[in-house]
């Protein structure tokens, strides 16, 4: 069965320094997604990516975060000057289309920042 | 060491019983309604999904229940297995956006 696919599993990373998260979406889905989930709370949006563009963002996802499609089938998560509340899990998701699909998610990749 | 957040509603039932969670939603504009499965240290797993055109929409041992009057959205599980222990979340869509609103989840703890 298809299925999103994250890297790393875990990454422990310092206060300050740029962390870059991976993702390898379900082939031929069209629409990209990050949610994160700090510890305990529930899923929250970050940002969704469709045609090489985001197509809408959270508040959540402000400069410190960018993302890319950088080939045909990653798609990253950076997180600059990380800070110590940016410890969560990270998921990344893909649906293949804007209807009528449900939105599948990856394994998440667990960020401690120390 | 100890978690910091949210307290989840927790659900507990013996094996082979039904269960059923709610979850109750906001948005009247949501249209499209999902039910994820997170266990421990995973990413959500789709269960079921159901339309706003419908009330009712079965699967495999799961059922999903959508009223609209009251914005409330339940899961019921037929015949309760202990690998059916996760968190359980509640997730609303609508069409003038491309994203999902998740619910703040209640764990369901079964009982052998």
């Amino acid at each position: 069965e298809p299925e999103v696919t994250q890297t790393p599993s875990h990454q422990v990373t310092q206060m300050g320094q740029e962390v870059i998260l991976r993702c390898v979406p379900i082939s031929n889905h069209l629409y990209f997604y990050w949610y994160r989930q700090i510890l305990g709370q529930k899923v929250e949006f970050l940002v969704s990516f469709y045609n090489n563009e985001i197509s809408e963002k959270s508040e959540i996802f402000d400069d410190q975060f960018s993302v890319e499609r950088p080939d045909g089938s990653n798609f990253t998560l950076k997180i600059r000057s990380t800070k110590l509340e940016d410890s969560a899990m990270y998921f990344c998701a893909s649906k293949g289309s804007y209807s009528g699909n449900t939105i599948y998610f990856g394994e998440g990749s667990w960020l401690t920042v120390v | 060491g100890e978690s910091v957040g949210l307290h989840l509603p927790t659900l507990s039932v013996q094996e082979g019983d039904n269960s059923i969670i709610n979850c109750a939603y906001s948005n009247s504009a949501s249209d499209y309604f999902i039910w994820y499965k997170q266990e421990s240290g995973k990413g959500p797993q789709f269960i079921i999904d159901i339309r706003s055109n419908m009330d009712k929409r079965q699967g495999q041992r799961v059922t999903v229940l959508l009223n609209k009057t009251v914005k409330h959205l339940s899961l019921q599980i037929a015949a309760t297995q202990p690998g059916d222990s996760a968190v359980y979340f509640c997730a609303e869509n609508n069409n003038a956006g491309n994203m999902l609103t998740f619910g703040g989840g209640t764990r369901l703890m079964v009982k052998p």
